[in-house]
C-alpha cells in the first residue's frame, strides 16, 4: 500500500531563511501528492499539489516537485515569512476513492 | 473554492453526555465526508468515511457505536460523539472531496473538551 514519510519538526527559521521540507513515499503506481498547510486554530488548506511524475507544484511561494526517481515529495520556499509559520502536511491518497491519508506534519516557526 | 463548515467551532461537555458536530458543504454536493480525529502536535487520523444514503465507513480501531455518523444530504454529516470522555478530547475535522476532482476541502475543525 501507499506510504510516505515526512520530516518530523519542529523547525524555526529566521524571516528569509530558506526552507525544505523533507517528503518520501512509497506507492503503486504515480499517485497525486499533496502539501496541506494548518495555521494556528485553523484547519487544512491545500497548498499545492503535483498530479503526475515529474510534475511541479507551487503556490505563495512554495514548490514541491514529485520526483519518482528519488520518491520525493520535498516542499521549498526561497524566503520563508513570519506568517508561514504553520503546520505542514504531506499526503496522498489513501486505500478507498479520495481518501488521503496524512505525514506525522512538520511545525515551522518563522521569527523575525 | 469550495467552502466546508463545521459547527460548532469548539465545545466543552461534561463526562458521560453526547455531542453533535455538523460538517456542511455550503457551495458544492458531496456524496462522501470524512471525518478525522488530530491529537495535540500529531498528525490527522482518519476516523470514517460518511456516505450520503447508506452505512458509514469506519476505520479499523474506531467505535462506530460511540462516533455516530450521520449523512443526511449531500451537503451535511454529523458525527456524534456519545457518553464522552476526557480521553474523546481531540480536535475533530471533517473534509469532502469536490465532485471529479482528486482535491479535498477541509472544514476549520471542532475542539472537544469533555470535563
Amino acid at each position: 500500500g501507499n506510504s510516505v514519510t515526512q520530516m518530523e519538526g519542529p523547525v524555526t527559521l529566521s524571516e528569509e531563511a530558506f526552507l525544505t521540507i523533507n517528503c518520501t513515499y512509497t506507492a503503486t503506481g504515480y499517485p497525486s501528492l499533496f502539501w496541506y498547510v494548518q495555521y494556528p486554530g485553523e484547519g487544512l488548506q491545500l497548498l499545492l499539489k503535483a498530479t503526475k511524475a515529474d510534475d511541479k507544484g507551487s503556490n505563495k511561494g512554495f514548490e514541491a516537485t514529485y520526483r519518482k526517481e528519488t520518491t520525493s515529495f520535498h516542499l521549498e520556499k526561497g524566503s520563508v515569512q513570519v506568517s508561514d509559520s504553520a503546520v505542514y502536511f504531506c499526503a496522498w491518497p489513501g486505500a478507498g476513492s479520495y481518501q488521503l491519508t496524512f505525514g506525522k506534519g512538520t511545525k515551522l516557526s518563522v521569527i523575525p | 473554492g469550495a467552502v466546508v463548515s463545521q459547527h460548532p467551532s469548539w465545545v466543552i461537555c461534561k463526562s458521560g453526555t453526547s455531542v453533535k458536530i455538523e460538517c456542511r458543504s455550503l457551495d458544492f454536493q458531496a456524496t462522501t465526508m470524512f471525518w478525522y480525529r488530530q491529537f495535540p502536535k500529531q498528525s490527522l487520523m482518519l476516523m470514517a468515511t460518511s456516505n450520503e444514503g447508506s452505512k458509514a465507513t469506519y476505520e479499523q480501531g474506531v467505535e462506530k457505536d460511540k462516533f455516530l455518523i450521520n449523512h443526511a444530504s449531500l451537503t451535511l454529516s454529523t458525527l456524534t460523539v456519545t457518553s464522552a470522555h476526557p480521553e474523546d478530547s481531540s480536535f475533530y475535522i471533517c473534509s469532502a472531496p469536490s465532485l471529479g476532482r482528486d482535491e479535498q476541502f477541509f472544514g476549520p475543525g471542532t475542539r472537544l473538551t469533555v470535563l
